[in-house]
């Protein structure tokens, strides 16, 4: 089984809708993370998480907001979507960083498509 | 975090040794330079990092020159599955955040 799972994996929706994306993972791990990829380009950060408490926007959270339901629960949902919201969405999840390895793990990717 | 570059593309031939360069002529001291690369949609997967000393692990090698400005990932024997966008990372591993910043990478393509 997937350590970080996405669901759905792929979704189409209207403008104007709202729209929940989840991210699960059996890891362990405290700090969670969403990410956008637009196509050709590398990934953009729009929320993070280290902890249940704690929730951080990155560089593009305007039009998203987030979740963290339980350590191993990180949602992303979108109140009124828009067609440049059109992307590959990714969620990650690491460890604590007491050592020093940065590592993060993926999840497979939502595609969404905003009409 | 600093900023680093990396050409857009290069080919690889099956078999050989693939050697994908980053400059990262700003990094700070105690930033380290991380690899990372992505399958054509599917989730980025972490390769290797590394602080000033050269590193090898199972996927591969991460060679950074003396003065820190500069790095070159190495695939020792390339196969077609290494055919990805790979990333050069550059970032403390300390600090409030760690999240990580991805930049346009280099597109690696391994040919039959």
């Amino acid at each position: 089984d997937a350590d970080v799972t996405q669901t759905p994996r792929n979704r189409i929706t209207k403008t104007g809708k709202r729209i929940m994306l989840e991210c699960s993972q059996t890891k362990g791990h405290d700090r969670m993370y969403w990410y956008r990829q637009d196509p050709g380009l590398g990934l953009q950060l729009i929320y993070y998480s280290f902890d249940v408490k704690d929730i951080n926007k990155g560089e593009i959270s305007d039009g998203y907001s987030v979740s963290r339901q339980a350590q191993a629960k990180f949602s992303l949902s979108l109140e009124s979507a828009i067609p440049n919201q059109t992307a590959l969405y990714f969620c990650a999840t690491s460890g604590q960083t007491g050592g020093l390895n940065n590592e993060q793990f993926f999840g497979p990717g939502t595609r969404l498509t905003v009409l | 975090d600093a900023k680093t570059t990396q050409p857009p593309s290069m080919d690889c031939a099956e078999g050989r040794a693939a050697n994908l360069p980053c400059n990262h002529s700003t990094i700070s001291g105690n930033e380290y330079v991380y690899w990372y690369r992505q399958i054509h949609s599917q989730g980025p997967q972490y390769i290797i990092h590394g602080l000033k000393n050269n590193e090898t692990n199972e996927m591969a090698s991460l060679i950074i020159t003396e003065d820190r400005k500069s790095s070159t990932l190495i695939l020792p024997h390339a196969t077609l599955r290494d055919t990805a966008v790979y990333y050069c990372i550059v970032r403390v591993a300390s600090g409030s955040a760690r999240q990580l910043t991805f930049g346009s990478g280099t597109q690696l393509t391994v040919l039959p």
